[in-house]
């Protein structure tokens, strides 16, 4: 069975900390996704990867970078947590362009 | 910034009845379209796909999609209780196969 594993369900921290979200998968996924899901807008994407060591900004990069330096997991890095940043946050991935996402179950993150 | 725009909700539908939910995208070259379900607290899951203009039927699920006018729909034929759940449209980009955009969503409500 396909998977895709966020690291933590629910995490709590403080502004100005960094704070590293961390997402595997099982499928030998070329492709890699970050999203962050706000009530009334959907997801949006922040970051992508299309292969190992490859990345690209999504719709909303800022304050967020990115890590992939193994096929299988690609990291999401908030260098200084802000209050807007409170957010769920959706890892995917998928093998090729046009095909389904897989998701993993999410990370609601609260920066206090 | 290319945009996938979905009808507001939230959508009330009585049990038995259909649902029609509608989106419309900015890129008119745009290839392959998605529609996602997400339950409360969970992940999206792919429930349709659609490449072509015409319909695509999939049980009580049908995916419209009409290129010229930039629109794609689905209907919820006979729905139930269990189809309560937000649906979300997605996109992806021609001139950006990797990329795949989502619209904000439609809630949908199936009262007993």
């Amino acid at each position: 069975d396909v998977k895709v594993t966020q690291s933590s369900r629910y995490l709590v921290k403080r502004t100005g900390e960094k704070v590293f979200l961390e997402c595997v998968q099982d499928m030998d996924h070329e492709n890699m996704f970050w999203y962050r899901q706000d009530p009334g807008l959907g997801l949006r994407l922040i970051y992508f990867s299309y292969d190992v060591k490859m990345k690209e900004k999504g719709d909303i990069p800022e304050g967020y970078s990115v890590s992939r330096e193994k096929k299988e997991r690609f990291s999401l890095i908030l260098e200084s947590a802000s209050t807007n940043q409170t957010s769920m946050y959706l890892c995917a991935s998928r093998g090729r362009p046009q095909e389904k996402l897989f998701f993993g179950s999410g990370t609601q993150l609260s920066v206090l | 910034q290319k945009e996938v725009e979905q009808n507001s909700g939230p959508l009330s539908v009585p049990e038995g009845a259909i649902a029609s939910l509608n989106c419309t995208y900015s890129d008119r070259g745009s290839q392959s379209f998605f529609w996602y379900r997400q339950y409360s607290g969970k992940s999206p899951e792919l429930i349709m796909s659609i490449y072509s203009n015409g319909d695509k039927e999939d049980g009580r699920f049908t995916a419209q999609l009409n290129k010229a006018s930039q629109y794609v729909s689905l209907l919820i034929r006979d729905s139930q209780p269990s189809d309560s759940a937000t649906y979300l449209c997605a996109v992806n980009w021609v001139w950006d196969d990797y990329k795949l955009s989502f619209g904000a969503g439609t809630t949908v409500t199936v009262r007993a």
